[in-house]
This record gives structure tokens, sequence and C-alpha cells, in this order.
């Protein structure tokens, strides 16, 4: 069966400091990846997704960037933080080709910028 | 602009209490249509989905959602809250052939015992 990992489970970091969180899928091949930021009262924001390696799209400006250096490995980053990137910070996979899947969520890591 | 609008922020209901969540979308073409829910401290996990057939779509723990294409809308509904159906619920859309999905923001339902 598939799964999704995510890691760390929760940060803290200082404004200014740079930033790599993982994300891995198990047990499918060449998935769709995707990054939300988890918002109170604002739902999820679509910040990145992936339909293969080194194929990134961005929905929206912003501190951050995407990169998926293998085919279940997708990863955010930043060089600096800032106040603002505090949030929560979801990884999701679906199934590739024609036809949409529901998408499949990981656990989160939790992002405090201080 | 393309949007997912979840008019209820936060909803009290009392165990055995009727519920229906209100979802709408602005998108123009054909949709697939999902809700997930996000227990306290879970992953957010899909509840049901619609991609075609009978607009009447039952999911798990006796929810279900019915398409109504005229008014854009993909609304949640359960007879009977239980205490256990605390939780978040959001409703999601993605144009049909297209993996870009897009979530309201978000209702918040509390279930008193």
């Amino acid at each position: 069966s598939q799964t999704i990992h995510q890691w760390p489970a929760t940060l803290v970091q200082p404004v200014g400091s740079p930033l790599s969180l993982e994300c891995t899928v198990e047990g499918t091949s060449n998935p769709n990846l995707y990054w939300y930021r988890q918002a109170a009262g604002r739902g999820l924001q679509l910040l990145f997704y992936s339909v293969g390696i080194g194929q990134i799209s961005s929905e929206v400006p912003q501190n951050l960037s995407a990169s998926r250096p293998q085919d279940r490995q997708f990863i955010l980053s930043s060089k600096k933080l800032l106040l603002s990137d505090s949030g929560f910070y979801l990884c999701a996979w679906s199934g590739s080709g024609r036809y949409v899947n529901e998408q499949f969520f990981g656990p989160g890591t939790r992002l405090t910028v201080l | 602009a393309q949007s997912v609008s979840q008019h209820n922020h936060h909803v009290i209901l009392s165990e055995a209490a009727s519920l229906e969540l209100g979802c709408n979308y602005s998108y123009g073409g054909t949709v697939n249509l999902f809700w997930y829910v996000q227990y306290p401290g879970q992953h957010l996990q899909l509840l049901l989905k619609y991609f075609s057939g009978d607009p009447l779509v039952k999911g798990i723990k006796g929810f279900e959602a019915e398409f109504i294409k005229s008014k854009f809308s993909f609304n949640l509904r359960k007879p009977s809250v239980q205490w256990s159906d605390t939780a978040e619920y959001f409703c999601a859309v993605s144009l049909y052939n297209n993996n870009d999905m897009r979530f309201g923001a978000g209702t918040r339902l509390t279930v008193k015992p």
C-alpha cells in the first residue's frame, strides 16, 4: 500500500535561517506531488505541484521554492525564512495519468518562525 | 477567478442533530468534487468524492453529498451526527483532466455530547 512521509513533524526556526522540509512517497511510481500551506480559517493553499522529476509549478509568488530530485521525493525550501512563513505545511500525492484521482495527504509539518 | 466557498466557518451541533455543510464553486467546466475531513491530530483524509454518474454520493461514516450542477453546489450531509464527527471539513474541486485541486476555507464542526 502507498504511504507518505513528512519530516520533521515540528520545526522552530529563527527569521533569516534556511528551511528544508522533506516529503517522500512509498508504494507508487510517478506520482503527482503537492505542497500546501494550511492556515486557520483559510483552508489549504496550494504552493507547488510537480508532475515529474525536475518539473515544478508554482502557484503563488513567495519566499519558498520546491524541488523534486527523485520520483518520490519532494522538498520545500527557503534560503531565508520570514515570520510570515510560519504555518502548517502539508505534502500530498495523487496518481498520474489522464484522470484525476483524489489526493492523499501526509501528516504535515508545523513550522514556527521566531 | 475560480474559487471554492464554504459558507459556514464553525458549526456547533448536539449529538443526533442533522448536519448540512454548504460548498459552492465557481469553476465553469466539468469538475470533480471532494470532501475531506481532518479529525483532531490526524491526517487529512477523503470522506467522499464525485466524478460522474449519480449526483448523490455516499461516503464513509454515514456521510453523503449531493452535486447540484445548476447551483454549482456540493453540500455535505449527515442525518444524525455523533460526538466523534467533531473535525474540520474541507470541500475541494478540481477540473476534469486536471490534477490541480482547490480547497475551501474549511468548516469546523463541534458536536456536543
